[in-house]
């Protein structure tokens, strides 16, 4: 049973340009969420998708959008990058309504702006 | 809005020795509490959780309480080894189910 795949695995890209990562849940769950980790720091809440609305979200500004599909596969943009937005991408998974078993999550995104 | 404060780091101690990281939070309502490991280039895996108050989560040798009256969920492990050697992070979910995590702490443990 695959658990939660991200990708790509590595980025680089330039200021001002625009990203797409991807994410694919684990099998049964239908609830994504994106976490944006700095070095040294915790994930920070970007936002949270089910039902392929955006349900929850963080103190991120606009230019961070995300996506939810019907298959429950999500995909999270980022346009105009600066440099700060140089970080791992996290994309958890659950099933909705069971907030007590926690997130399981992949093994990230990590972007780095130039 | 809920918050998680940790035990700073890094903490370095020998193969055997016991482990607490610390870990007090606030947040409304009855919150979900957890732990969930990192290891180096990789996500982050649920270690442990305790969902109300008194509960005792344990997994692989660590547990954590759950007490209420302090706002905490410490970490502690009786015998630490080398493959434990990992960054560790306390989250609270709240009803709405968004994890707020702490800033880790860093555990190195040497032969």
């Amino acid at each position: 049973d695959a658990g939660v795949t991200q990708s790509p695995t590595h980025l680089i890209k330039t200021r001002g340009q625009q990203v797409t990562l991807r994410c694919s849940p684990k099998s049964g769950h239908d609830t994504v969420s994106w976490y944006q980790q700095a070095l040294g720091q915790g994930p920070q809440f970007i936002f949270q998708y089910y039902e392929e609305e955006e349900r929850q979200r963080g103190n991120f500004p606009d230019r961070f959008s995300g996506h939810q599909f019907p298959n429950y596969s999500s995909e999270l943009n980022v346009n105009a990058l600066l440099l700060g937005d140089s970080a791992l991408y996290l994309c958890a998974s659950r099933l909705q309504g069971v907030t007590n078993y926690g997130y399981t999550f992949g093994s990230g995104t990590r972007l780095t702006v130039v | 809005g809920d918050s998680v404060t940790q035990m700073e780091g890094p903490v370095t101690l020998s193969e055997e020795a016991f482990l607490t990281i610390n870990c007090t939070y606030t947040a409304t309502g009855y919150p979900s509490l957890f732990w969930y490991v990192q290891y180096p280039g990789e996500g982050l895996q649920l270690l442990l959780k305790a969902t109300k108050a008194d509960d005792k989560g344990s997994n692989k040798g660590f547990e954590a309480t759950y007490r209420k009256e302090t706002t905490s969920f410490h970490l502690e492990k009786g015998s630490v080894q080398v493959s434990d050697s990992a960054v560790y992070f306390c989250a609270v979910n709240t009803n709405a189910g968004k994890s707020t995590f702490g800033d880790g702490t860093t555990l190195t443990v040497k032969p």
